[in-house]
């Protein structure tokens, strides 16, 4: 079955800075990646995807982009802000979702 | 409220006895996942439906769980004789599937189990 490793497990940044979360998977047919973001006690919130046929996708201050020979995706967040403060988690599907184990990032004012 | 919903939101428990959680997913999804949460560690898929056919079972997964969707609406997740290392927060999400194309899952707020 897929199995998705994220790093780092945490990340502090400035705010303003830049933070980088990278994932690898290990399914070749996993076809859709989101990336959900967990404040504590809340649910998981999808805050961009990503599909295979894709490389590359952009929202505002987020972007995801997806190396699918080497079988790797990456969160981009740009002008970090204190609310961005959470744990994200990465994901891999096909046909069921598997999840990485999640980077808490704690951005300080 | 349109989304996902669970009920209960928390549950205590004993060791050896039996517990059910419902999910009521968003109302034109087809597809309904169940998964479990522990501290620290992102979801662990159980089980999903597309409407009531149950497609995939975790390897994982105990004989103790099981998980019925008997209209393709709301599903029921239950655990029987429950142990200790089954405290977690289960959390149930619902897509719409089409075809092979995997759509976005939206979560419930979950149901947080305690077994004493």
């Amino acid at each position: 079955g897929e199995n998705v490793e994220q790093h780092p497990s945490t990340l502090s940044v400035q705010e303003g800075d830049s933070a980088v979360i990278k994932c690898t998977y290990s399914d070749s047919a996993s076809n859709y990646f989101p990336w959900y973001k967990q404040e504590l006690g809340k649910r998981p919130q999808l805050i961009i995807d990503i599909r295979s046929n894709v490389g590359e996708k952009k929202d505002q201050r987020i972007a995801v982009t997806l190396n699918k020979t080497a079988k790797h995706f990456s969160l981009h967040i740009t002008e970090t802000q204190p609310e961005d403060s959470a744990v994200y988690f990465c994901a891999a599907s096909v046909n069921d979702m598997r999840f990485g184990a999640g980077t808490r990032l704690t951005v300080k004012p | 409220d349109t989304g996902v919903s669970q009920d209960p939101r928390h549950k205590i428990t004993k060791r050896g006895q039996n517990v059910t959680f419902r999910c009521d997913p968003i109302s034109e999804h087809n597809r309904l996942y169940w998964y479990r949460q522990t501290l620290g560690q992102g979801p662990e898929f159980l089980t999903y439906f597309q409407n009531e056919a149950q497609l995939e079972k975790s390897r994982l997964l105990s004989d103790r769980f099981s998980a019925e969707r008997p209209k393709g609406s709301f599903s029921t997740l239950e655990i029987q004789r429950t142990e200790q290392g089954d405290s977690a927060m289960y959390l149930c999400a619902s897509s719409l599937g089409t075809g092979w194309a995997e759509e976005t899952q939206y979560f419930g707020p979950g149901t947080r189990l305690l077994v004493l």
